[in-house]
């Protein structure tokens, strides 16, 4: 499957706090996912996107589409203590294709 | 409530053991798909199904075996378990749509 590159590995940040994270891939992608895993879980996803440019909002997060269809953002605004997890990009093609997450925490 | 069942949730199994990791889901998807993760890790794909008697072998080389017999039945086999497969594997299913898929809560599995 083709590599995606997520960034940063890991965010230590305080309740508030804006965060954001990117995907690169190598490849394009006509579909962008972002999901979250808590611990003891299976992913669940958070917002999808399906066209180049096209920007996103669910509530306290907002993701980007990138135009060249080989990249994609997730910005999470003020940040709360139960956002705490790993968030994962992922590409569709014949199955989802993740990044390596990008584990967040969150201190009150 | 979820409508994607993995059991069991934790197993700690010796070297040499034969053991199935049981995936079932009631919402009559007929793709699903088998992830192996190690914690904090990515998800790779190492087995998928578009129906069923359709199997194919996943991005990750992977010394498990699966079936699909019936729609809403997708287990995993190791015929002989190692310590090299100690990790937590991921069930999901999908309607088709790249937005539709549904993971289950993993197995996490020990081998010693």
């Amino acid at each position: 499957g083709q590599q995606l590159n997520q960034s940063p590995q890991s965010m230590f940040i305080q309740e508030g706090e804006d965060v954001s994270m990117n995907c690169t891939s190598s490849s394009i992608f006509n579909t962008w996912l972002w999901y979250k895993q808590e611990p003891g879980e299976g992913p669940v996803l958070l917002i999808a996107l399906y066209k180049a440019g096209e920007l996103t909002s669910n509530g306290r997060l907002t993701a980007q589409f990138g135009i060249t269809r080989k990249d994609s953002f997730l910005n999470i605004s003020a940040s709360i203590p139960s956002d705490v997890g790993i968030y994962f990009c992922a590409g569709s093609g014949y199955a989802l294709n993740f990044g390596k997450g990008t584990s967040l925490l969150v201190t009150p | 409530e979820a409508d994607i069942y993995q059991t069991p949730r934790y197993l700690v199994i010796g070297t040499g053991k034969k053991i199935t990791l049981e995936c079932s889901q009631t919402m009559g998807h007929d793709k699903m798909y088998w992830y192996q993760q190690d914690p904090g890790m990515e998800l790779h794909l190492i087995h998928y199904s578009y129906g069923v008697n359709s199997t194919e072998k996943g991005d990750l080389s992977s010394e498990s075996t699966v079936s699909r017999i019936r729609t809403e039945h997708f287990p995993l086999t190791l015929e002989s378990a190692r310590p090299s497969h100690t990790s937590q594997y991921l069930c999901a299913s999908s309607d088709g749509r790249a937005d539709g898929y549904t993971f289950g809560s993993g197995t996490r599995l020990t081998v010693v």
